[in-house]
């Protein structure tokens, strides 16, 4: 069965140093997603992503998130300074429709931001 | 702002009874639910959605059940397993996916 991978399983960063994370999204499916979750809460909406521009954000995704889809498989996700607060799991989801079908995880990124 | 929410946060049950798990929603734009099985170190997997247009959705084991009125979703499982053993999330979409604090599920022998 098709699935979502994401590279790495886990990063390690300074505060304030840029890191990006990796996804390459089920090959047919048009919607792509991230999520996060830090330690003990729940799973948060960051962004989605369809026909190459951002469709929604959530008010977690301020001007140090950036995504790309810069070669038509992978999706990233760019967190441009990183704070303390950013350390969580990191998951992307893609979908072959919109918000109404079901999203599709990969196993996520643990990043640490220390 | 919890427009989902799960207020149990783990259930045990005994293998080859039902487990029931409850979600309850404050947003009435949603228009389709999904319930969502998550294990250590793995991304949440899909289980079964409904739609808001009906109130039952079964998929062998599991089933879904909808009370808009009361703004109330469950989803069954019967009968449990130890591989069920797992967290599940409760989701609600409204243009974006929103997801509940998750209830842990101990399936015991």
């Amino acid at each position: 069965e098709p699935e979502v991978t994401q590279t790495p399983s886990h990063q390690v960063t300074q505060m304030g140093q840029e890191v990006i994370l990796r996804c390459v999204p089920i090959s047919n499916h048009l919607y792509f997603y991230w999520y996060r979750q830090i330690l003990g809460q729940k799973v948060e909406f960051l962004v989605s992503f369809y026909n190459n521009e951002i469709s929604e954000k959530s008010e977690i995704f301020d001007d140090q998130f950036s995504v790309e889809r810069p070669d038509g498989s992978n999706f990233t996700l760019k967190i441009r300074s990183t704070k303390l607060e950013d350390s969580a799991m990191y998951f992307c989801a893609s979908s072959e429709g919109g918000p109404n079908s079901p999203l599709h995880f990969g196993n996520g990124t643990r990043l640490t931001v220390t | 702002d919890q427009q989902v929410k799960q207020n149990s946060p783990s259930l045990s049950v005994q293998e080859g009874r039902i487990s029931i798990l409850n979600c309850d929603y404050t947003n009435s734009m949603f228009d389709y639910f999904l319930w969502y099985k998550k294990y250590p170190a793995e991304g949440p997997t899909f289980l079964i959605s409904i739609s808001s247009i009906k109130d039952k959705n079964e998929d062998g084991r599991f089933t879904v059940f909808l009370n808009k009125s009361a703004k109330h979703l469950s989803l069954h499982i019967v009968p449990s397993q130890p591989g069920d053993s797992a967290v599940y999330f409760c989701a609600a979409s409204w243009g974006k996916l929103q997801f509940g604090a998750g209830t842990q599920v101990v399936v015991t022998p």
